[in-house]
């Protein structure tokens, strides 16, 4: 089955680093979805990711979806104490690949701590 | 405010009871979503329900059951609890039925604690 791996899982920054997360599947994959999740929060969508090498930007949030389609990052620029949570990818495997229609399958995350 | 509506916010248990989450879509969303999440496992899916049908199913035990009901809204039913059934359980609604496409909107969770 699909093997998703997430890194780092937990990343802490002094305010204005920049931040990179990282989504690696076992699988070419179909689309890619980014989720927020602040402490003691609920996931928050951000994004989706659908073609080849697609590059989206949000403010200071970069996302990216691998030309192999097999991996994906978030890179957020000089951090603010607002983008602390926990980021998670979902990955959705190719139809064909044996994976489910429906089902949407979460990375464990990166955490981000931001030191102000 | 996602517009996703969890209750309880909190439930404290004993082990081998049963207990019951529920869970509103947002207004138009015909999917709901379950998810576990725990500190070493992540956001585990459960399952999805779409216009009352079940669609998926992810890891969810057989102590475990849900249903969507005509109204849309959802309920999982955890039955004989242990201590490892702790965590907080996400429910979660889109527009349509293709979980892998779709916008998922996060309620703000059921914190279960089994004593």
């Amino acid at each position: 089955g699909q093997q998703v791996m997430q890194i780092p899982q937990y990343q802490h920054v002094q305010e204005g680093e920049d931040f990179t997360t990282y989504c690696n599947s076992s699988t070419t994959l179909s689309n890619i979805q980014w989720y927020k999740q602040r402490p003691g929060g609920h996931p928050v969508f951000l994004i989706q990711l659908v073609k080849s090498g697609e590059v989206k930007k949000q403010k200071r949030l970069t996302f990216q979806f691998g030309e192999a389609k097999k991996n994906s990052s978030l890179h957020i620029t000089a951090t603010q104490t607002t983008d602390v949570g926990t980021y998670f990818c979902a990955p959705a495997p190719k139809a064909n690949s044996g994976g489910s229609n429906y089902k949407l399958t979460f990375g464990k995350g990166t955490l981000l701590t931001v030191n102000p | 405010d996602s517009g996703v509506t969890q209750t309880p916010k909190h439930l404290i248990t004993a082990t081998g009871q049963r207990v019951t989450l529920r869970c509103s879509p947002r207004s138009g969303d015909l999917s709901v979503y379950w998810y576990q999440q725990s500190l070493d496992q992540g956001l585990q899916f459960l399952i999805q329900y779409y216009n009352g049908e079940e669609r998926a199913k992810g890891n969810i035990l057989e102590r475990f059951s849900a249903q969507q009901f005509p109204d849309l809204h959802s309920e999982l039913n955890l039955s004989s609890l242990e201590l490892g059934d702790s965590a907080l359980y996400f429910c979660a609604s889109s527009v349509a039925g293709t979980g892998r496409t779709d916008t998922q909107y996060f309620g703000p969770g059921t914190r279960l604690t089994v004593l």
